[in-house]
Formats: structure tokens, sequence, C-alpha cells
């Protein structure tokens, strides 16, 4: 199945600042997961996302559906150190089950 | 509990050795996971176990084996591993025997094959 793409690949922001990662299908999703995981460590749920549209947050996370079903973003509000490590998307669709290819972020204090 | 253990923390094994990983959840979840990861790079999907059977086998090499002896328990059985191999092995868990439920992950096996 084909991997998909999160953009950005890596994100350096100054602590503070807001960060957005986004995950974008060629095909339309059934549903969507965010996977966090802590260098070293191993991935952690965060959130599903169902419906067309579907907006969730959690804290200073703002998690999106899009409309069309095929593009997904996760966007931190005002970083903070704990936030560091990569994200991931997990797409559900007819493809296997292929996580996206993750966006790395570190934070400088 | 919502922990899912996994064990040995880390292994060395020869490529003429034979060892097995061994996961646990106590969660009562149905689907289970292996999982190979590469440094910098996403969970790769190896085998899906569903209610004990083997659900999905992602086009695994035989030199990896999986055993699920109970609803609680996965194993994965290596034997004639490459170098290319070592990786951080993960499994994971989730309810009802459906993929598309959220996935608890154990903290890994780093693998190293010499």
């Amino acid at each position: 199945g084909q991997q998909v793409m999160q953009i950005p690949q890596y994100q350096h922001v100054q602590e503070g600042e807001d960060f957005t990662t986004y995950c974008n299908s060629s095909t339309t999703l059934s549903n969507i997961q965010w996977y966090k995981q802590r260098p070293g460590g191993h991935p952690v749920f965060l959130i599903q996302l169902v419906k067309s549209g579907e907006v969730k947050k959690q804290k200073r996370l703002t998690f999106q559906f899009g409309e069309a079903k095929k593009n997904s973003s996760l966007h931190i509000t005002a970083t903070q150190t704990t936030d560091v490590g990569t994200y991931f998307c997990l797409p559900f669709g007819n493809e296997k089950l292929t996580f996206g290819t993750g966006t790395r972020l570190t934070i400088i204090p | 509990d919502t922990e899912v253990t996994q064990t040995p923390k880390h292994l060395v094994m020869g490529m003429t050795n034979k060892k097995s990983l061994k996961c646990e959840q106590h969660m009562g979840h149905r689907a289970m996971y292996w999982y190979k990861q590469k440094a910098k790079k996403p969970p790769e999907l190896m085998f899906v176990y569903s209610y004990e059977k083997l659900s999905i086998n992602e086009s695994v090499p035989s030199r990896f084996s999986p055993e699920c002896p109970n609803s609680s328990l996965l194993n994965l059985h290596l034997h004639a591993l490459q170098p290319e191999d070592s990786a951080l092995y993960l499994c994971a868990s989730s309810q009802e025997g459906r993929v598309s439920y959220e996935q608890y992950f154990g903290p890994g096996t780093r693998l190293t094959v010499t």
C-alpha cells in the first residue's frame, strides 16, 4: 500500500511558537488516528477522527479531518518542551494499515 | 491495567541463533500486532492476530514466525535473521479484534543481529 505523506518531515520551533503537521492521502479515508512517539519511546495514541470536517481539541492540540476525508492536520498552540517527538498519522481506508511518514518536532528552549 | 509489556528490552543475536520476543497485555484486547521500526522511520506492520487467529501477514519473511498462545500473549520467534533485521520491534493491542480501534503499544524490544 502507498504510504501517506506527512509534511513537514522535520520542524524546529522556538518554545511558545505554534506547530502544525499535515497528513495527505490520495484516496478517501474512513477514519484517521494520530500518535505521538517521544525520542526513545513508543507510539502513544492521541485521537481518532471519523467524520468529515471533524475538529477535536485536547488542551493545546487541535485535530482536523478534511471535508473530503483525504487529509488531516494536528496543530499545537504555544509549544512546550514536552511536545518534542515524532507525530504520526495512521489513516484507515482500503489500503493496508500503514503509518504516515511522520513529522519530527524539536523545540528550542 | 492499560499496559502492554514486552520482553526482553534489548536482544543481541547472531545470524544462526533462535530467539523469541514476548508480548503481554491484560486489557482484554482481542487484536494484537507486531511492528518493525527502523530508526527515523514509522512503524511497519508485520502481523495482526484477531481473536487469536492470524488475520494479517504483511509478506514477512519466514525467518519471523508469530504465535498467539492465548488472548493475552503474543510471541515472535526469530531464526536465521540477517543484520538488516536489526530494529525496534513493537507489540500493540486493540480491543474487539478490529484494527480501527486505538492501539496500545509496548515499549519495544531493540534487536541487534550480528
